[in-house]
């Protein structure tokens, strides 16, 4: 079992249609989970983060930790074809230990 | 303030080979961690350097190896090359006090045949 599991879609939605993406992990000493961005051959860009359970809103992105489900979403509302990239999710032990990716999930926004 | 730049942007070698990638951190960062990202993969830590000092190493064999240097820019060196070593080659830079603002430079695509 990967200590991170993600499914790779794709993902195929209509313009402002509400997304969810979603990560589920082993590992119960994860207490930093982040949500990066991925643009085609381009490096992944921080877009959220949450230290431990609950939740965590950035304009039409929520970000949602169960720590007791070992389970992370996040959700992007009235979705935009600019959001056309792989989603990343991403968690650490604590400090500056290293990031712990999911596989990715490919995400494309129909105009 | 500049971002994390990598050098070169791609490039292609041989089987059995060796590869030196470099990384520039963004100002005022003193980690940078390497990471393996292969086709359709998220990525995978190899290692890290705080200060000069490789402080973290995924589960990567003693061919890959690093250095950091006193101006806090790094380099990944791979020897004898492998098929399986194909990727992009993400750097990525922190304060070392940010517990979660690591930020990645756009990457070194290697190609090895």
């Amino acid at each position: 079992q990967k200590e991170v599991e993600q499914d790779p879609g794709p993902l195929s939605v209509p313009e402002g249609a509400i997304v969810s993406l979603n990560c589920t992990y082993s590992n119960s000493a994860f207490q930093y989970f982040m949500w990066y961005r991925q643009y085609s051959r381009k490096g992944p860009e921080l877009l959220m983060y949450t230290y431990s359970s609950g939740n965590k809103e950035d304009g039409r992105f929520t970000a949602q930790v169960d720590k007791s489900s070992k389970y992370i979403s996040l959700f992007i509302r009235d979705s935009q074809p600019s959001d056309s990239a792989t989603y990343l999710c991403a968690m650490r032990t604590g400090g500056n230990t290293p990031l712990v990716f999911g596989k990715g999930t490919r995400l494309s926004v129909i105009a | 303030e500049t971002g994390v730049t990598q050098s070169p942007t791609h490039l292609i070698k041989t089987r059995g080979q060796q590869v030196t990638l470099r990384c520039s951190s963004q100002s005022g960062h003193n980690t940078v961690s390497w990471y393996q990202q292969a086709l359709g993969q998220g990525p995978q830590f190899i290692f890290q350097y705080y200060r000069e000092e490789e402080n973290g190493r995924g589960n990567f064999p003693p061919r890959f190896s690093g250095l950091q240097f006193p101006n806090y820019s790094s380099e990944l060196n791979v020897n004898a090359l492998e098929l399986d070593d194909s990727a992009l080659y993400l750097c990525a830079s922190s304060s070392g006090t940010g517990i979660y603002e690591q930020y990645f430079g756009p990457g070194t695509r290697l190609t090895v045949t």
